[in-house]
């Protein structure tokens, strides 16, 4: 079936460094979606994308859709503790909602 | 907006007992999702719902896992009798069909001794 292959697995950051993690599938994609989760909380939707190459940020954060539409990477800047958590890609290979599948997540600590 | 509503959160069980969860979605969305969260793991789709139809069911196993969505509004998950293996988080998400974001519950813990 669809893969998605999430790097790093985990990161331990200082706080105010810059943060990169990225997705890739085996499968052409039609949206990518970025979520957080807290531990005990479901998750939080951050970013949604949806056509190659797309740009978007919310606030700290950037992601992006590859060109290939295989793959896209989340950024966050100057990270602060609160960034602390569990950032998993998720993406759309079917029409409109079908078929969204996840990543394995991007575990990021980060020290004060 | 109030979000997607789980109930219970927490639920301890013991193996070959029956447990059922409890999902109410966020207002005007059609979508209704299933989605099974192992610890250290993303996501899985157990079901799908385009308003009260079933339209994705092939990851549910159907032996002991049940789901409806009456009226195609909240929805109930079942699972008679539970196994061991069953132990994990299990999150409810809504959408509209127009747009591709999902928005998730808090989830459902269930632990099967």
């Amino acid at each position: 079936g669809q893969q998605l292959n999430q790097s790093p697995q985990s990161m331990f950051i200082q706080e105010g460094e810059d943060v990169s993690m990225n997705c890739t599938s085996s499968s052409i994609f039609n949206t990518w979606l970025w979520y957080k989760q807290d531990p005990g909380e479901g998750p939080v939707l951050l970013i949604a994308l949806y056509k190659a190459g797309e740009l978007t940020s919310n606030g700290r954060l950037t992601a992006q859709f590859g060109i290939t539409r295989k793959d896209s990477f989340l950024n966050i800047s100057a990270s602060i503790p609160s960034d602390v958590g569990i950032y998993f890609c998720a993406g759309n290979y079917g029409g409109s909602q079908g078929n969204l599948i996840f990543g394995k997540g991007t575990k990021l600590s980060v020290k004060p | 907006e109030a979000g997607v509503v789980q109930s219970p959160r927490y639920k301890i069980i013991e193996k070959k007992q029956p447990v059922a969860f409890w999902c109410n979605p966020i207002s005007g969305h059609n979508t209704l999702y299933w989605y099974l969260q192992n610890l250290g793991q993303g996501p899985e789709l157990l079901i799908r719902y385009e308003n009260e139809e079933a339209v994705d069911d092939s990851q549910l196993p159907k032996d002991r896992f049940s789901a409806e969505r009456l009226k195609g509004v909240d929805s109930t998950l079942k699972i008679q009798p539970a196994e061991l293996g069953d132990s994990a988080v299990y999150l409810c998400a809504s959408g509209r069909l127009s747009s591709g974001e999902l928005f998730f519950g808090e989830g459902s813990r269930l632990t099967v001794l």
